[in-house]
């Protein structure tokens, strides 16, 4: 089976400040890692996904995420937010194995300061 | 692009009603999903379906059940509403190819209160 934390419940950041946001898993198998974004009144979307090869991943809107094997993490991250960045983001993983559903995080809301 | 709609944003029942939620996409998708989400728990997985009838328990599916008639629509039922059923409940899709890797649709969300 498979877990996931997200450290932060809430992160609050100035403009055009970069931003981390953690997730950090555990897994028994190879996994499949998620971020997905909500913004206000909304429902989730895609940031990025990492499934094999590069341990970089970039996504939209600027966002890229790094996975790491060795600390079980992957963090999330922007050199510079902007105010429409402002939302909750969620981190998922998978497993490989047929019997893996995907877990979600319990979430960090990012909140952009001018 | 993928379009995930939800019958209601807002609903309020009262304990003991039977309660539907709806849920349609248009992409074609072979699975729909169907979470909650609570403040500091995330997503929790209730029910999801890979093929018309063909339905899979989640997480936490005690006092939920779903119907999937057509490919397109995935509803969510509670038989007899709780107040502990209160929440923000999503409704999701995927293409269909490989459950575990395929990015999820979701759509808008329902909030429902139960009185």
């Amino acid at each position: 089976a498979q877990s996931v934390t997200q450290l932060d419940s809430q992160v609050p950041v100035f403009e055009e400040a970069p931003v981390e946001l953690r997730c950090n898993y555990s897994s028994s198998v190879s996994v499949y890692l998620f971020w997905y974004v909500q913004y206000p009144n909304q429902g989730l979307q895609l940031l990025l996904k990492y499934l094999s090869g590069s341990t970089l991943v970039k996504g939209i809107n600027g966002f890229e995420a790094e996975f790491n094997k060795s600390q079980t993490s992957f963090h999330l991250r922007k050199p510079s937010v902007h105010i429409s960045d402002t939302a909750e983001y969620f981190c998922a993983v998978t497993g490989y194995s047929s019997a893996s559903k995907i877990i979600f995080g319990s979430g960090t809301r990012l909140s952009i300061r001018p | 692009d993928v379009k995930v709609t939800q019958s209601s944003r807002y609903l309020v029942k009262r304990t003991g009603e039977k309660v539907f939620l709806e849920c349609v996409q248009d992409m074609d998708h072979e699975n729909m999903f169907w979470y909650r989400q609570d403040p500091g728990l995330g997503l929790r997985l209730i029910y999801f379906s890979y093929d018309v009838k063909m339905k899979e328990k989640g997480d936490i599916p005690e006092g939920y059940s779903v119907s999937r008639e057509k490919k397109e629509r995935f509803s969510l039922i509670l038989e007899s509403a709780s107040t502990n059923q209160t929440s923000m409940y999503l409704c999701a899709s995927s293409f269909g190819t490989g459950v575990r890797e395929e990015t999820q649709y979701f759509g808008p969300g329902t909030r429902l209160l139960v009185l």
